[in-house]
């Protein structure tokens, strides 16, 4: 079975410019999560998808993050415009019940 | 508001030396806990779930437990390949969806 894709999986940008994330989640699950992952802490919530409807975006900065998750499957991250303590891993996670798969993450450089 | 602790935020073994690990845990309404592994440079890697205080589960080396405040990872004669940051994570009832709630992890250092 293949596992969550991510691309790309590193991007170094300088502030202010803007930048995308994909995730390609497990086949099957409805339920989509994107975590951001400071270096030395462990990852936080952005915001959930279940199918194509947002659950949860309370810790999502929403002046400068979006994200949306068309046809209940492939999902983008976007942060414009960044600054720099965006500077961290993005991950993607999916799940079909309590359990969550992740991905490899992207790792995000902002100068 | 729901914490997680995890400790020692870095412990090193030597091969077959075995310890635990501890994740401390505050949260209203416990739906579950539960243990990743995450290697340098890439994304977690389930190890575990943990429902009810009293539960065990194990895997090859690792075992996990749950208490009331807190669960438990005990190593069982590491091994190099056992190097690895160890996540914890709570899932909370009073959540709109299943988002967990991660500890900041212990980095396992296993020298031969």
């Amino acid at each position: 079975e293949a596992g969550v894709a991510q691309s790309p999986r590193y991007k170094i940008i300088e502030k202010r410019q803007s930048v995308a994330f994909w995730c390609n989640p497990i086949s099957g699950h409805a339920t989509l999560y994107w975590y951001q992952q400071i270096l030395g802490q462990g990852p936080k919530l952005l915001i959930q998808f279940q199918n194509n409807g947002v659950v949860d975006d309370s810790q999502l900065p929403k002046d400068r993050f979006s994200a949306e998750r068309l046809k209940g499957v492939d999902s983008t991250l976007k942060i414009q415009p960044a600054k720099l303590e965006d500077s961290a891993v993005y991950l993607c996670a999916s799940s079909a019940g309590f359990e969550q798969f992740f991905g490899p993450g992207t790792r995000l450089t902002v100068l | 508001e729901d914490q997680v602790t995890q400790s020692p935020e870095a412990l090193r073994l030597q091969e077959g030396e075995s310890s635990s690990l501890n994740c401390s845990y505050t949260v209203s309404g416990l739906r579950g806990l539960f243990w990743y592994r995450q290697d340098p440079g890439k994304g977690p890697e389930f190890l575990f779930t943990l429902y009810s205080a009293g539960e065990e589960k194990e895997k090859e080396r690792l075992k996990a437990t749950l208490t009331k405040k807190e669960s438990f990872l005990h190593i069982t004669a590491p091994k190099p390949e056992d190097s690895a940051t160890y996540l914890c994570a709570v899932q909370a009832y009073s959540n709109s969806g299943y988002a967990l709630n991660f500890g900041k992890g212990t980095s396992l250092l296993v020298t031969p």
